[in-house]
């Protein structure tokens, strides 16, 4: 499935680096989401984009910024991070407004980071 | 807020049914998911259930919903052991999928 793809796949970095997390969906959505997998922890959603307007923010810390510049791509954007950040960052996309149908998310298959 | 509540291992031996179960608090919930990862890789849905459904079967999955005790399971006939991976339970509340919660995963461990 190449629905939904992420870049890099594995990143390492400094707490005083900047880098960004890529995310690119090829499925035709109006809707992208950030989530962070920890070990042994639910996923949690950090940003939904819905038609580009970002329309929630579950407290995360300003060191993360999000930013959709069209429905087809999404990053992530990080700095001065801390390593309780070192996690798998999954990007989603879904179609909203299916119409009785689930509006199911597709998932890429992450970023692995670790913040040193 | 929503908790969505999985056994964290399970393990099976090949050929065996597995059966991997989920419990939810939030009553309004609409649909609920089960997704699958496996090593190195995202999520994948792997089926879904409306929530004034009892039971949906697909090939070798069948998924059981009991909305009285908020209780869901996925047993999946069979296992293989590229069937081994972690399983997720999911539910949201209305149609879209925006407000989704996952559970902690579970991870299934198929024996040769």
């Amino acid at each position: 499935e190449t629905g939904v793809t992420q870049t890099p796949r594995h990143l390492v970095m400094g707490m005083t680096n900047k880098k960004s997390l890529k995310c690119e969906q090829h499925l035709g959505h109006n809707a992208m989401y950030w989530y962070k997998q920890s070990a042994k922890k639910p996923l949690e959603l950090m940003f939904v984009y819905s038609l580009e307007e970002r329309v929630e923010n579950n407290s995360v810390p300003s060191r993360f910024s999000p930013e959709c510049p069209n429905s087809s791509h999404l990053f992530l954007h990080l700095h001065t991070l801390q390593p309780e950040d070192s996690a798998l960052y999954l990007c989603a996309s879904s179609q909203e407004g299916t119409g009785g149908n689930p509006d199911t998310q597709y998932f890429g298959p992450g970023t692995r980071l670790t913040v040193l | 807020g929503e908790d969505v509540e999985q056994s964290l291992f399970l393990s099976v031996r090949e050929g065996d049914s597995s059966v991997i179960n989920c419990t939810y608090t939030d009553s309004s919930s609409t649909y609920l998911y089960w997704y699958k990862q496996e090593p190195g890789a995202g999520l994948q849905l792997l089926t879904y259930i409306f929530s004034n459904m009892d039971m949906k079967q697909d090939q070798r999955l069948t998924v059981l919903l009991n909305k009285k005790d908020k209780h869901l399971s996925l047993r999946i006939a069979d296992t293989q052991t590229g069937d081994s991976a972690i399983y997720f339970c999911a539910e949201s509340d209305r149609t879209g999928a925006n407000n989704l919660f996952f559970g902690t995963g579970t991870r299934l461990t198929v024996i040769p």
